[in-house]
C-alpha cells in the first residue's frame, strides 16, 4: 500500500537554528517524492521534487531508498519559512495521483 | 497567468442537500484531480481526468460523489445527499500533461455539512 507518514504534527524551531521536517513512505516501486507548502491564507504550491535536485528557498531534500525517508532540511530557518509542510508521493509512468502526509506545521520563533 | 479557480469558496449545507463545486483548471491543462481534505490530515485524492476521460475515481467514497468535465476544461464536482462526514476542504489540481508534471492548486472549497 501506498503511504506517506509524518511522524511531528508540530515542530517548533527559533529563527537561526536548523530544521528538520521528516518524511517516510512506503511504496512498492519507484515513486516520486515531493514538498509542498501551504502558508498562512495561501494555497498549496510545490516546493520541491527529489528529480529536479533543486534547492529552493535554502531547502533541500534527499530521497533515501534504503530508509524509505525524504526529509526536509534547511540549516538556518527563517520566520517566513513558518507554515504547513506536506510530504507526498506518486507513482512514475501511471498512477500520477498524489498520496500526502498528514502534514508538519512548523514555526519559526523570532 | 490565472491559477486554478474554484468555486465557491465557502458552502454551508443542511444535511441530506445536493451540493456541486466547481473547478476551472489552469488553462491548457490536461489532468485534473480533486482531493478532499479532513480538518488536521492531508488532501486524500478522489478522481483523475485526463482531458474529458474520467480515468481513476478510485478514492471517490460513496456513490453519492459524483465528477464530471465533459469538455476537457471546467470540471464539477457533485455530492448528493450530503451527511456530515462530508464536511472538509476540497481542493482542485491541475498539471499540464500526462505524467508525473508538478499540480497546481487552487485555493479549495471549504464545505460544511450541518
Amino acid at each position: 500500500a501506498q503511504r506517506v507518514t509524518q511522524p511531528e504534527k508540530l515542530l517548533s524551531v527559533f529563527k537561526g537554528a536548523p530544521v528538520e521536517l521528516k518524511c517516510n513512505y512506503s511504496y512498492s516501486g519507484s515513486p516520486e517524492l515531493f514538498w509542498y507548502v501551504q502558508y498562512s491564507r495561501q494555497r498549496l504550491q510545490l516546493l520541491l521534487r527529489h528529480i529536479s535536485r533543486e534547492s529552493i528557498k535554502g531547502f533541500t531534500a534527499d530521497l533515501n531508498k534504503g530508509e524509505t525517508s525524504f526529509h526536509l532540511k534547511k540549516p538556518f530557518a527563517q520566520e517566513e519559512d513558518s507554515a504547513m509542510y506536506y510530504c507526498a508521493l506518486s507513482g512514475q509512468g501511471g498512477s500520477e495521483k498524489l498520496v500526502f502526509g498528514k502534514g508538519t506545521k512548523l514555526t519559526v520563533n523570532p | 497567468g490565472a491559477g486554478v479557480s474554484q468555486s465557491p469558496r465557502y458552502k454551508v449545507a443542511k444535511r441530506g442537500q445536493d451540493v456541486a463545486l466547481r473547478c476551472d483548471p489552469i488553462s491548457g491543462h490536461v489532468s485534473l484531480f480533486w482531493y478532499q481534505q479532513a480538518l488536521g490530515q492531508g488532501p486524500e485524492f478522489l478522481t483523475y481526468f485526463q482531458n474529458e476521460a474520467q480515468l481513476d475515481k478510485s478514492g471517490l467514497p460513496s456513490d453519492r460523489f459524483f465528477a464530471e468535465r465533459p469538455e476537457g476544461s471546467v470540471s464539477t464536482l457533485k455530492i448528493q445527499r450530503t451527511q456530515q462526514e462530508d464536511s472538509a476542504v476540497y481542493l482542485c489540481a491541475s498539471s499540464p500533461n500526462r505524467g508525473n508534471q508538478p499540480q497546481h492548486f487552487g485555493d479549495g472549497t471549504r464545505l460544511s455539512i450541518l
